[in-house]
């Protein structure tokens, strides 16, 4: 079964930072890409970045490129989000997704429960 | 970037009646040289993260009821769940993943009648 931990959230002030993590369990992690989906209180969904497999190929939304570096570590099984420079706009509860393949055009069938960041002074 | 919308923005169906949601892109997600469209649809619960229902506009991932079904090509798709349940008040969402940045639509709020 497929078990996606994320972890991390928390409060920041703007202009902070915070490094998410996402623990990745049941299948085979190094073969598939991953993705950050994000939701603010209340409203939809907003894909915010994915990695390729192999790691090699990284994607951004806009709204979030050149402050947010996602990466992975296979040997740890887990995926990374480092965001920088946040602002209230990224207040939003940050879900760890699995594509369906190595390549992120890919829909994402596995998601894990959420952590919660809130960006606040 | 793509642009996701979606109609209406909610519905309330009498249980065992027929549910029609509409999505639409703002180009075109299929890919000429598979055939494919690159289009996806999710249900998200209240408290809960989004689940994955069809993939490829049409295709249903594994465990989802067989009366929920994904139709439409190009520009233009619909989810129909064909005899409404109550475990399925839910928001739907469609996802584009033909182009980065892969969009959601707004979602649709669907409640039992």
């Amino acid at each position: 079964e497929v078990q996606l931990l994320e972890s991390g959230g928390g409060l920041v002030q703007p202009g902070g930072s915070l490094r998410l993590s996402c623990a990745a369990s049941g299948f085979t992690f190094s073969t598939y890409a991953m993705s950050w989906v994000r939701q603010a209180p209340g409203k939809g969904l907003e894909w915010v970045s994915a990695i390729s497999g192999s790691g090699d190929g990284t994607y951004y939304a806009n709204s979030v490129k050149g402050r947010f570096t996602i990466s992975r570590d296979s040997s740890r099984n887990t995926l990374f989000l480092e965001m920088n420079s946040l602002r209230a706009d990224d207040t939003a509860e940050y879900y760890c997704a699995k594509n369906g393949a190595g390549y992120v055009y890919f829909s994402l069938d596995s998601w894990g429960q959420g952590t919660l960041v809130t960006v606040s002074s | 970037d793509i642009v996701m919308t979606q109609s209406p923005d909610s519905l309330a169906v009498s249980l065992g009646e027929r549910a029609t949601i509409n999505c639409k892109s703002s180009q075109s997600v299929l890919y000429s040289s598979n055939n494919k469209n690159y289009l996806g649809w999710y249900q998200q619960k209240p408290g809960q993260p989004p689940k994955l229902l069809i993939y490829w506009a049409s295709t249903r991932e594994s465990g989802v009821p067989d009366r929920f079904s994904g139709s439409g090509s190009g520009t233009e798709f619909t989810l129909t769940i064909s005899s409404l349940q109550a475990e399925d008040v839910a928001v739907y969402y469609c996802q584009q993943y033909y182009s980065v940045p892969f969009t959601f639509g707004p979602g649709t709020k669907v409640d039992i009648k």
